[in-house]
């Protein structure tokens, strides 16, 4: 069965730092998204992305966040400068079309911001 | 906005046993979907159920099944014969169907299997 891939398992940067987290959507999917979770709490909505552009995103992805998809088939999330509260898992999370899909989620990145 | 809320934060079981988690949420919407996706330790997220708003019958999925009452906003989850590998976090998750369809969790409820 298809699966959504994320890479790298663990991050561990420092403050101040960039990183790129990588996602590997199901292959015949339109549709993605960025969610964090916090150590204890619930998942949160980042951002969302379609054609190529962002069509919604949360008060939380403001402008250190940012989303591409490069060589169409990667969709990276990027923090230029990541703050100490940034610390937390990230998932990426795909569907097919809309309406009647399921998201599928990534098994996360953890990240750690020193 | 939408809300989901999940009133415990901890449930447990005894193996074999059945239990319901409780969800419930506010919306405004007619047509929407429900989830139930289960995250254990390794900290992934599984679908485990989904419920369309608009169909009247009850989603199961072998051992799990959902009680959704569209007029109270009541969307609980009933894990029958509990196993060991069932202890995980559940969160209940909404989702309208216009827009972009981000998904609206719930605080989760962590459920633990008692051998």
């Amino acid at each position: 069965e298809p699966e959504v891939t994320q890479t790298p398992s663990h991050q561990v940067t420092q403050m101040g730092q960039e990183v790129i987290l990588r996602c590997v959507p199901i292959s015949n999917h339109l549709y993605f998204y960025w969610y964090r979770q916090i150590l204890g709490q619930k998942v949160e909505f980042l951002v969302s992305f379609y054609n190529n552009e962002i069509s919604e995103k949360s008060e939380i992805f403001d402008d250190q966040f940012s989303v591409e998809r490069p060589d169409g088939s990667n969709f990276t999330l990027k923090i230029r400068s990541t703050k100490l509260e940034d610390s937390a898992m990230y998932f990426c999370a795909t569907q097919v079309r809309t309406s009647t899909d399921t998201q599928y989620f990534g098994p996360g990145t953890r990240l750690t911001v020193l | 906005a939408q809300t989901v809320t999940q009133s415990q934060p901890e449930m447990s079981v005894q193996e074999a046993e059945t239990v319901t988690l409780s969800c419930t949420y506010d919306t405004s919407e007619s047509d929407y979907y429900l989830f139930w996706y289960k995250q254990p330790p390794s900290r992934q997220m599984i679908l485990v159920i989904r419920q369309e708003a608009y169909k009247q019958q009850n989603a199961t999925e072998n051992r799990f099944s959902v009680n959704f009452q569209k007029a109270a906003k009541s969307f609980s989850l009933k894990i029958s014969d509990s196993q060991l590998g069932d202890a995980a976090m559940y969160f209940c998750a909404y989702r309208s169907s216009v827009g972009n369809e981000k998904l609206t969790f719930g605080t989760g409820t962590r459920l633990t299997i008692i051998p």
